[in-house]
């Protein structure tokens, strides 16, 4: 049972341009949202996070959307750097600090 | 602020052996989670300790995956006997439980042949 999807494995979008990665999730006790980055042969590092009572949180060229009526969160990057090339993953928690991850999208930012 | 240290960095084994992962986490960070993480999927939980207390196991095969986190500090997750399927990188996290952010190591990349 997939709690945390990520549908898309993959994606690729120009130097410049807006990355919008999706996640949808299942179990509607979530509460608090994360994205995660990954590089090859590195431990996952934390990106930024929403809480369910927000529906937008923005850091820098990074902002997370939640629409909990749908169960989606999206991440946009704006612009889109070669450097942010990873893979990344949207995880979600409950009432506990146990994360369930998503599959991940492989994102790759090409000049 | 040192991070999460885990080794060995790379393991390989054949089926039925046996294999051993050490971790040390964030100092201070009362809460330490391993997940493994199998090629093409997302970090699945296996444990969760809280100081030296077993918080969530649900997910532990029990039968062949143990784990211990004497003092409350650095864990150990063995694996005896390996099976192929458990080819996977075994990633260590603490937390200081606040703030829902873990603190992830680089990983343990183990491959049983």
């Amino acid at each position: 049972d997939q709690q945390v999807k990520q549908n898309s494995p993959s994606l690729s979008v120009q130097e410049g341009r807006i990355s919008i990665l999706n996640c949808d999730y299942t179990n509607s006790m979530f509460d608090y949202f994360l994205w995660y980055k990954k590089y090859p042969a590195e431990g996952p590092t934390f990106l930024i996070s929403i809480s369910s009572i927000k529906d937008k949180n923005e850091d820098g060229r990074f902002t997370v959307f939640l629409n909990k009526s749908a169960k989606h969160l999206s991440l946009h990057i704006v612009p889109s750097q070669p450097g942010d090339s990873a893979v990344y993953f949207c995880a979600a928690s409950g009432n506990t600090d146990k994360l369930i991850f998503g599959t991940g999208t492989r994102l790759q930012v090409f000049p | 602020e040192a991070g999460v240290a885990q080794s060995p960095r790379y393991k390989i084994i054949e089926k039925r052996q046996s294999v051993a992962f050490w971790c040390n986490p964030i100092s201070g960070h009362a809460t330490l989670y391993w997940y493994q993480q199998i090629l093409g999927q997302g970090p699945k939980l296996l444990i969760q300790f809280q100081n030296n207390g077993v918080v969530d196991d649900s997910q532990l095969p029990k039968d062949r995956f143990s784990a211990e986190r004497l003092k409350g500090v650095d864990s150990t997750l063995k694996i005896q006997p390996a099976k192929l399927e458990d080819s996977a990188v075994y990633l260590c996290a603490s937390s200081t439980g606040l703030t829902g952010e873990l603190f992830f190591g680089e990983g343990s990349r183990l491959t049983v042949l």
